[in-house]
C-alpha cells in the first residue's frame, strides 16, 4: 500500500531533551517536507527536500534540524525542544517538487513539557 | 516569500446550500493553487487544484476560480452535505516549484 509513515504518532517529553519524529514513505517520491500546525495558522511548512542530501529552510525552521540521507526517509530532529515546540506535525511527500499532490503522513503530536 | 491569506476563519451553511472560501496570495509568479480537506483527527487530504493557465476548475460538486490579475482564488462548493463538514486549506506553490504555502484554515460546518 502506498503511504507515508510517522513515529512516534503521540509524544510527550520535558525541555531539552533531544527527540527525532521519522518519516518514511514507499512511493518512491522525490519531494518531502515537514509541517507543524497549530490552531489559526494552518500548516507551516519547517524544511523541504527535493531530493536525496539537498534540504532547505521552509518557513518556520528555527529549532529543528533534518536529513535526506536515502529517497525514502525524511526524519524531523528537534535537538533541543521547547513548550513553543508543542504542535501536530506533519510529513509529506510529492512525486517530484512541490507542485504536485502531496501526500501526508498520519500526524504526530508533540508535547513539550 | 509567499504570504497566502483566507477567509472566512469559520463558516456554517444549511445542507443543500453553497460554500464559498477566499484566498489571496501575494507572489505574483505562484503558479500552483491546491485545496486540501481535513476530517476531525485526520490528515489533509488533496479535493481539487488549479494550475495558473486556467481559469476554473470543476469536479462535481466542487469547482475552483483563479484570478491572477487580482490575485486570488476560490473554492465553490454546491448542494453541501453533512460529509463536507471539515477544515479546509488552500495553499500557493510560487514560480521555483520548491515551496507550498498555505492558507491559516476554514472551518466548515453543514448544519442538517
Amino acid at each position: 500500500e502506498a503511504q507515508v509513515t510517522q513515529n512516534p504518532r503521540y509524544l510527550i517529553t520535558v525541555t531539552g531533551k533531544k527527540l527525532t519524529v521519522t518519516c518514511s514513505q514507499n512511493m518512491n517520491h522525490e519531494y518531502m517536507s515537514w509541517y507543524r500546525q497549530d490552531p489559526g495558522l494552518g500548516l507551516r511548512q519547517i524544511y523541504y527536500s527535493m531530493n536525496v542530501e539537498v534540504t532547505d529552510k521552509g518557513d518556520v525552521p528555527e529549532g529543528y534540524k533534518v536529513s535526506r540521507k536515502e529517497k525514502r526517509n525524511f526524519p524531523l530532529i528537534l535537538e533541543s525542544p521547547s513548550p513553543n515546540q508543542t504542535s501536530l506535525y506533519f510529513c509529506a511527500s510529492s512525486l517530484t517538487q512541490a507542485h504536485n499532490e502531496q501526500f501526508f503522513g498520519p500526524g504526530t503530536r508533540l508535547t513539550v513539557l | 516569500g509567499e504570504n497566502v491569506e483566507q477567509h472566512p476563519s469559520t463558516l456554517s451553511v444549511q445542507e443543500g446550500d453553497s460554500a464559498v472560501i477566499k484566498c489571496t496570495y501575494s507572489d505574483s509568479a505562484s503558479n500552483y493553487f491546491p485545496w486540501y480537506k481535513q476530517e476531525l483527527g485526520k490528515r489533509p487530504q488533496l479535493i481539487i487544484d488549479i494550475r495558473s493557465n486556467v481559469g476554473e476548475k470543476k469536479d462535481q460538486r466542487i469547482a475552483v476560480t483563479l484570478n491572477k490579475t487580482a490575485k486570488h482564488f476560490s473554492l465553490h462548493i454546491t448542494e453541501t452535505q453533512p460529509e463536507d463538514s471539515a477544515v479546509y486549506f488552500c495553499a500557493a506553490v510560487g514560480g521555483s516549484a520548491r515551496q507550498l504555502t498555505f492558507g491559516s484554515g476554514t472551518q466548515l460546518t453543514v448544519l442538517p
